[in-house]
This record gives C-alpha cells, sequence and structure tokens, in this order.
C-alpha cells in the first residue's frame, strides 16, 4: 500500500526539541521531493519545509527557519524534522506530504503541542 | 511571498446542486495551482493539479478552470461526502508554497 505515516509527536515545554519522522512505503521513496506542512488547532494549512529527492536542497518557512531542520534516509526510506527552541506557536499537526509540484500523497499526521 | 485569497470563507448548498469556490492569487501562478479537500480528523486530499487537471480517483463531478491569478473549483452535483473544507495552493513560486484561508462547504 502506498502510504506515509508519520510519528513523533507529542507534549512538550516551550524551548524544547523534537525529531518527527515519516515512514514511506508502496513507492519509490528516492525519486520525490518532500514536504512538511502544519495546521494549528482550527487553522488552515501551512507549509513548512521541502527537501529534495536526494536530500541536497532544502527550504524553509520563515517562521520556522534556523530551528528547524528536514533530512531524509533514502536508505530507510524516511523523512525527518528536528524541532529545536520550539514555541507555542509550533503547536499543530504536522503533515508529511510527497510531491515536486502539487501534494499527491499526506500522511495522516502527528500532533505536537507546546505548552508550559 | 504569493498570498492566495478564497472566497467565500462559508458556502452553504444543498445536495444536488452546484458549488463553485474561488480562489485568487496576488501575482500570477500560470497554472501551477492545486485544490485540496480536507475532512474534519482527516488528512488533505489532492483533489486538482495544474488549475484543470483531476487527481486519480477524483470523481468527475470535480472540476478546475483558470489561470494567472483568478482560478474556480466546481463541485457539479453535490453528494454528501462532498461538505468539507478546500484548499487552494500555488506551487509556482516557491518557497513558499502558499495555501489559501481555505472554503467551508457545509450544507444547507
Amino acid at each position: 500500500e502506498v502510504q506515509l505515516v508519520e510519528s513523533g509527536g507529542g507534549l512538550l515545554q516551550p524551548g524544547g526539541s523534537l525529531r518527527l519522522s515519516c515512514a514511506a512505503s508502496g513507492f519509490t521513496f528516492s525519486s520525490y521531493w518532500m514536504h512538511w506542512v502544519r495546521q494549528a488547532p482550527g487553522k488552515g494549512l501551512v507549509w513548512v519545509s521541502r527537501i529534495n529527492s536526494d536530500g541536497s536542497s532544502t527550504s524553509y518557512a520563515d517562521s520556522v527557519k534556523g530551528r528547524f531542520t528536514v533530512s531524509r534516509d533514502n536508505a530507510k526510506n524516511t523523512l525527518y524534522l528536528q524541532m529545536n527552541s520550539l514555541r507555542a506557536e509550533d503547536t499543530a499537526v504536522y503533515y508529511c506530504a510527497r510531491g515536486a509540484s502539487a501534494y499527491s500523497l499526506w500522511g495522516k499526521g502527528t500532533t505536537v503541542t507546546v505548552s508550559s | 511571498e504569493i498570498v492566495m485569497t478564497q472566497s467565500p470563507a462559508t458556502l452553504s448548498v444543498s445536495p444536488g446542486e452546484r458549488a463553485t469556490l474561488s480562489c485568487r492569487a496576488s501575482q500570477s501562478v500560470s497554472s501551477n495551482l492545486a485544490w485540496y479537500q480536507q475532512k474534519p480528523g482527516q488528512a488533505p486530499r489532492l483533489l486538482i493539479y495544474g488549475a484543470t487537471t483531476r487527481a486519480t480517483g477524483i470523481p468527475a463531478r470535480f472540476s478546475g478552470s483558470g489561470s494567472g491569478t483568478e482560478f474556480t473549483l466546481t463541485i457539479s452535483s453535490l453528494q454528501s461526502e462532498d461538505f468539507a473544507v478546500y484548499y487552494c495552493q500555488q506551487y509556482s513560486n516557491w518557497p513558499p508554497d502558499t495555501f489559501g484561508q481555505g472554503t467551508k462547504l457545509e450544507i444547507k
């Protein structure tokens, strides 16, 4: 089955760190650009980061630049998002998504809550 | 950054009727525009890409039109499962990819 499965979310205090994972299966992961998109409670979709197929090129939303790092391990078919210096405003469901243009496949998301 | 503006914020339509959702870009995105459907508690699902092309498995009642800065998603005859939130997204000029704020399609 073609799917993306996120993991690693949780509850943590401001200033903390977390690493999210996105496991891909059913397709050739190494051929696809990948993204992280987040959705705060009751809000819309916000793009967070992208990485190209071989991991050599990345980009970030201004709101997370310098705090978040996207990476991938094509041998393990896994996408990562290292999140440091977390803030309350980073609270959201984090989705990974596949695609160089439109996002043709999404995971079900993992929830990150930043609260003291 | 390209700003995507969707209208209306909420659209109330009866089952079987037509729904027309709009999306405007702050500058031209050519045809680099996608539409997504999101139901409560679920991930978004790609409906339309390239402004007009239906994604795999999407029913023919969904259609997209437009180019440049003005886009429309039309659902020709609403089914109960179509009531959801719809987002447009541009992928012409990145980073960042930008989404509209969403249109909630509700049962009238």
